[in-house]
């Protein structure tokens, strides 16, 4: 099984200012890598997939980057809308979800 | 607009089965893998079951194999996950999530979920 592990698990931050959140494979998922974006109640919403690529209707302010067994999703001014738990998960040999990084505000 | 809607989530008594359905609308639902992910409360997402395209082929979590069986009608466009020997620790939302059609791929909507909860 591919392990994956995000960090932080929580992160605060002021809103207009930017965030990163990691997410480290135990082996390599090339670029099979997706972000979801959780919020309390809700189902989770899909923002990336192959690691760079945004989804339908997501804004420009988030980025994803990275390949192999490293990623990275980046928030730039994060509105509050924004503050929610976030998600990766690796599609590469069967499915396995990260344990979350909660984004709070500051 | 592409929707799935889930259904059949309820309290059961451990040992107990039940049957959650999940109905999709706004695409093709033949051409698409599916897959059941679960989320215990306060915890994180964990994959459960996956069906491909047409049913050619599905497999479980290590955790649910041979207790959960997943299985779609297509001319129903619906996804089912048939859940046996249920214990406490498989209380949990249940999302049925749309996959990709030709690869195992990233999902995209999930359902709004149905709450399972296991509990004598």
């Amino acid at each position: 099984e591919i392990v994956m592990t995000q960090s932080p698990a929580t992160l605060s931050v002021s809103p207009g200012q930017g965030a990163t959140l990691s997410c480290r494979a135990s082996q390599s998922v090339s670029s099979n890598l997706a972000w979801y974006q959780q919020k309390p109640g809700q189902a989770p919403r899909l923002l990336i997939y192959g690691a760079s690529t945004r989804a339908t209707g997501i804004p420009a302010r988030f980025s994803g980057s990275g390949s192999g067994t490293e990623f990275t999703l980046t928030i730039s001014s994060l509105q509050s809308e924004d503050f929610a738990v976030y998600y990766c998960q690796q599609y590469n040999y069967w499915y396995t979800f990260g344990q979350g990084t909660k984004l709070e505000i500051k | 607009q592409v929707q799935l809607v889930e259904s059949g989530g309820g309290l059961v008594k451990p040992g107990g089965s039940l049957r959650l359905s999940c109905a999709a609308s706004g695409f093709t639902f033949s051409d698409y893998h599916m897959s059941w992910v679960r989320q215990a409360p306060g915890k994180g997402l964990e994959w459960v079951s996956y069906i491909s395209s047409r049913a050619t082929s599905a497999d479980s979590a290590d955790s649910v194999r041979g207790r959960f069986t997943i299985s779609r009608d297509d001319a129903r466009q619906s996804l089912y996950l048939q859940m046996n020997s249920l214990r406490a620790e498989d209380t949990a939302v249940y999302y049925c999530a749309r996959g990709q059609p030709r690869y195992l791929g990233w999902f995209d909507p999930w359902g709004q979920g149905t709450l399972v909860t296991v509990s004598s």
